[in-house]
């Protein structure tokens, strides 16, 4: 079955230290795989995507399919990166379309 | 604001009865999909639809239903709510159906007594 994990609900840092937001997804066929963030009182948004490659606000993502992982890093953590952060996949397996979600990992950076 | 608009904010009913979401997707976008976010969840996918028609589904109930129209605005119909069915419902849209990013409402929020 096509699943999304993600371990942590919390993740606590000190800023300035790095991050690191686990994210293991199962899927038979090629996901899409991407990033999603909510900051306090905003709604859900986009924040990478793995076909892009590149770093949004100092946050990079890589795509490993051995590990069938997309952990999300980022080497030096700010007060703004406080939010929640949400791993997400899409495709097609075994003819069904879905566009599923973790559960979250609540970052909080503290000062 | 060209966004995905989600009304209405807040919804408070009894157990039993039937209310209808509304979501109008971002302009420009095709695909509208519906989540359900309960208390310690996730988003929970229960459907999508692309230019009218449903696409793909998920977890979505039987006594849920949704439909896509013409003019691409869509709408979430839940009946005999029970007090489980309390949660966020979320919309978002995309220009595709399929792996675009999503572009998200700010949800509806269904409160059952």
């Amino acid at each position: 079955a096509q699943r999304v994990t993600q371990p942590e609900k919390l993740l606590s840092v000190f800023k300035g230290a790095p991050v690191e937001l686990k994210c293991n997804y199962s899927y038979s066929g090629s996901p899409e795989l991407f990033w999603y963030v909510q900051y306090s009182r905003q709604r859900l948004q986009l924040l990478l995507r793995h076909i892009s490659r590149e770093s949004i606000k100092g946050f990079t993502a890589d795509l490993n399919k051995g590990e069938t992982s997309f952990h999300l890093k980022k080497p030096f953590a700010q007060e703004e990166d406080s939010a929640m952060y949400y791993c997400a996949l899409s495709g097609t397996a075994s003819g069904t379309y879905k566009y599923i979600f973790g559960t979250g990992t609540r970052l909080k950076v503290l000062a | 604001d060209s966004g995905v608009t989600q009304t209405p904010k807040h919804l408070i009913t009894a157990t039993g009865q039937r209310v209808t979401l509304r979501c109008s997707p971002r302009s420009g976008d095709l695909s509208v999909y519906w989540y359900q976010q309960s208390l310690d969840q996730g988003l929970q996918f229960l459907i999508q639809y692309y230019n009218g028609e449903e696409r793909a589904k998920g977890n979505i109930l039987e006594r849920f239903s949704a439909q896509q129209f013409p003019d691409l605005h869509s709408e979430l119909n839940l009946s005999s709510l029970e007090l489980g069915d309390s949660a966020l419902y979320f919309c978002a849209s995309s220009w595709d159906s399929w792996g675009s990013p999503l572009h998200f409402g700010n949800g509806t929020r269904l409160t059952v007594t």
